[in-house]
C-alpha cells in the first residue's frame, strides 16, 4: 500500500482544467518540499513534469503546475489535450526508509 | 545528452537467475544515485532501491530488501538489477532512473525505457 494517496481516476474536457491530489501524512508531504509528479504514457518511460512541489523541468509545458497545502500536494493541468491522457504519479523524497515513496497513481481521461 | 538504455525483454522460469542492465551516458555516472522502479502489470510504480556508483552504496525499500540485488559498474557506467531465484510475482516492467540533483534523491529526472521481465511458474 502507498503512503501517498491519489484518486484512482480523474477526468476533464478538452480545453478545460483538472486537478488531481496526492495526500500524505504529517510526516511526509507536509514536512518536505521534495514532491515530484510523473506522467506515464502506456508503453513509455515515466516523465518528470514537476519537482520540488511546483518547479517545471525545462521543456515541460506551462499547462502543468504543482502546489501543496498541508498534507496534500496537487497537480493541475490546464487547457487539457487528448495527449494528456496518461497515468500521473506523485512521489516524495523523505529522510526515512524508504527515502522515496510513490502514490498509487491517477488515470486521467480527457 | 543524458541517456539510460536498458537491456531487452526477458522470459524466464521460476527459480532461474537474471541480471538486467541500465547503461548510462552523458553524465557523471559515479556521482548520481541510480534507482530502480517496478511496475507490476496493471499496477502502479514502486520504488525498489538505489545505488551510488562512486562507492557502491546501495539502499533498498523494505518491501524489496532481500528480493533482488542492485549494483553498478563504474568502468562501464552501467547499473544492474539481479535476482538469484525468480518468482512468478517478479513479472513486471523494471525501470532504471537517474536521481537528481547530483548526490541527492529529490526526484528522478531521466528514465530508461524499461525492461519487461516475464516469469512463468
Amino acid at each position: 500500500q502507498s503512503a501517498l494517496t491519489q484518486p484512482a481516476s480523474v477526468s476533464g474536457s478538452l480545453g478545460q482544467s483538472t486537478t488531481m491530489s496526492c495526500t500524505g501524512t504529517s510526516s511526509d508531504v507536509r514536512d518536505y518540499d521534495y514532491v515530484s509528479w510523473y506522467q506515464h504514457l502506456p508503453g513509455k518511460a515515466p516523465k518528470l513534469i514537476i519537482y520540488d512541489v511546483s518547479v517545471r523541468p525545462s521543456g515541460v509545458s506551462n499547462r502543468f503546475s504543482g502546489s501543496k497545502s498541508g498534507n496534500t500536494a496537487s497537480l493541475t493541468i490546464s487547457g487539457l489535450r487528448t495527449e494528456d491522457e496518461a497515468d500521473y504519479y506523485c512521489s516524495i523524497y523523505i529522510s526515512n526508509s524508504p527515502p522515496v515513496l510513490f502514490g498509487g497513481g491517477t488515470k486521467l481521461t480527457v | 545528452e543524458v541517456q539510460l538504455v536498458q537491456s531487452g525483454a526477458e522470459v524466464k522460469r521460476a527459480g532461474e537467475s537474471l541480471k538486467i542492465s541500465c547503461k548510462t551516458s552523458g553524465f557523471d555516472f559515479a556521482r548520481y544515485w541510480i534507482g530502480w522502479v517496478r511496475q507490476v502489470p496493471g499496477k502502479g510504480l514502486e520504488w525498489m532501491g538505489i545505488v551510488y556508483p562512486a562507492d557502491s552504496d546501495t539502499r533498498y525499500s523494505p518491501s524489496f530488501q532481500g528480493q533482488a540485488t542492485i549494483s553498478a559498474n563504474r568502468s562501464t557506467n552501467t547499473a544492474y538489477l539481479q535476482w538469484s531465484s525468480l518468482k512468478a510475482s517478479d513479472t513486471a516492467i523494471y525501470y532504471c532512473a537517474r536521481h537528481y540533483p547530483k548526490g541527492s534523491l529529490q526526484n528522478m529526472d531521466v528514465w530508461g525505457t524499461g525492461t519487461t521481465v516475464t516469469v512463468s511458474s
